[in-house]
């Protein structure tokens, strides 16, 4: 089955204490992304990738990094994390570039305390 | 910084009538419009783009209208099902892969 695979769904987490989101895709996308979503702001893009090692920032990329190592995968990572960083992350991919139908990832929880 | 702006935020409706979103962007050199529905506790799922070299495009009951000289696009759903509540997000390219969307706009339709 096509999909986009995010890990974990759920997380708690501390100020300061590193951690990694991982997201998958097994479609052969060429683009990925990672979005935020907050109540009222709708999605903003952290990061997005064009292919493997090429990766750009989005509207809302402090606090975060993101690699591309390999095609099919995307983690973002905080280094840092605080609490204005807890929010509903979306990882995304699409056949070629951000001027295609973007495929979602379930989601991922981020809770800092 | 470029944005896109969509309204109204909450929209209720009674079933059976037309809904219409509205969203205005301002990166001129935008070129795909792309409509998400999201269900509560659910991911975005693309219903419905528009190209900048078409007016409008329809899919049975949901269509998009674009007009490139003023910068805006709207969705339009037409006999509205309750099965079309959920929170409806247009979006624009700015610099060509960075999607920017709108703050969304929380579609009721009452039965």
């Amino acid at each position: 089955e096509a999909q986009v695979t995010q890990n974990p769904r759920y997380l708690i987490t501390v100020t300061g204490k590193k951690l990694t989101v991982t997201c998958s895709q097994n479609m052969n996308h060429e683009y990925m992304s990672w979005y935020r979503q907050d109540p009222g702001l709708g999605l903003r893009q952290i990061y997005y990738s064009m292919n493997v090692e090429v990766t750009d920032k989005g509207d809302v990329p402090e606090g975060y990094k993101v690699s591309r190592k390999e095609k099919r995968n995307f983690p973002l990572i905080l280094e840092s994390p605080s609490p204005n960083q807890t929010s509903l992350y979306f990882c995304a991919s699409s056949t070629r570039d951000g001027n295609e139908k973007l495929f979602f990832g379930s989601g991922t929880q981020l809770s800092v305390l | 910084g470029e944005n896109v702006e969509q309204h109204p935020s909450t929209l209720s409706v009674q079933e059976g009538d037309s809904a219409v979103i509205k969203c205005t962007y301002s990166d001129s050199a935008s070129n795909y419009f792309p409509w998400y529905k999201q269900e509560l506790g659910k991911r975005p799922q693309l219903i419905i783009d528009i190209r900048s070299n078409v007016g409008e495009k329809k899919d049975q009951r949901i269509a998009v209208t674009l007009n490139k000289t003023a910068k805006h696009f709207s969705l339009h759903i037409t006999e509205t099902q309750p099965e079309d509540s959920a929170v409806y997000f247009c979006a624009a390219p700015f610099n060509n892969n960075d999607m920017r969307f709108g703050a969304g706009t929380r579609l009721t339709v009452k039965p």
